[in-house]
């Protein structure tokens, strides 16, 4: 049971271009999303975070947008450098209980082309 | 900076045998998480640990074992291991909160002969 599906698997972009990643997600109790960035040789680190009390959220060129009723979620990254391929995660988890554990998507590999 | 160290980059080992993965976190976080990630797949949460000596099982948590016997410390066990565990594995860790962010180690790349 995938509770948190990610598109697209892979990614391709040229420099200063616009990259989105797309996740949805089928559990309505989740009220915490973040997305993971992981550079080749390393663990996967916050990018940024969301809670669905907000439809988006901006940190410099990363945004999120956020649609509660289609329980889908997006990480946009405008003017896309290269030192932005990496592989990006997006996640889940909800309050009470197993608060702190998270449910990730597949990942997506984005390629910024020079 | 929250630093969290595994034992080893690279492993290999062979079918059978007993593996050990060790991680540290320096944060004095409650909560600890074992993840292996394979391509295609993303992160799968194998065990987690959110106070010493407590543990719950994750999506996968079959072939593995796991011991906190100290706070800052939380280790993986293969009791037998088998070709279908090689993978990398990810240890992390994050507060006691709600959404708590959480923190990743370098991973281990794991080969089982």
């Amino acid at each position: 049971q995938q509770q948190v599906k990610q598109s697209p698997q892979s990614l391709i972009v040229q420099k200063g271009g616009i990259s989105i990643i797309n996740c949805a997600y089928e559990n309505t109790a989740f009220d915490y999303f973040p997305w993971y960035q992981q550079f080749p040789g390393k663990g996967p680190a916050l990018l940024i975070a969301i809670r669905p009390d907000v439809s988006e959220k901006k940190e410099g060129r990363f945004t999120i947008s956020f649609n509660k009723s289609a329980k889908q979620f997006s990480l946009h990254i405008m003017d896309s450098q290269p030192g932005d391929s990496a592989t990006y995660f997006c996640a889940a988890s909800k309050s009470g209980g197993s608060n702190y554990k998270l449910t990730f998507g597949k990942g997506t590999l984005l390629t910024v082309n020079p | 900076d929250v630093k969290v160290t595994q034992s080893s980059r690279y492993l290999v080992k062979r079918t059978g045998e007993k593996v050990f993965l060790e991680c540290v976190q320096d944060m004095d976080h409650e909560n600890m998480f074992w993840y292996r990630q394979d391509p295609g797949l993303g992160l799968r949460l194998i065990y987690f640990s959110y106070d010493v000596k407590m543990k719950e099982k994750g999506d996968i948590p079959e072939g593995y074992s796991v011991s906190r016997e100290k706070k800052e410390r939380f280790s993986l066990i293969l009791e037998s291991a088998s070709t279908n565990q090689t993978s990398m594995y990810l240890c992390a860790s994050s507060l006691w909160v709600s959404g708590g962010e959480q923190f990743f180690g370098p991973g281990t790349r794991l080969t089982v002969l």
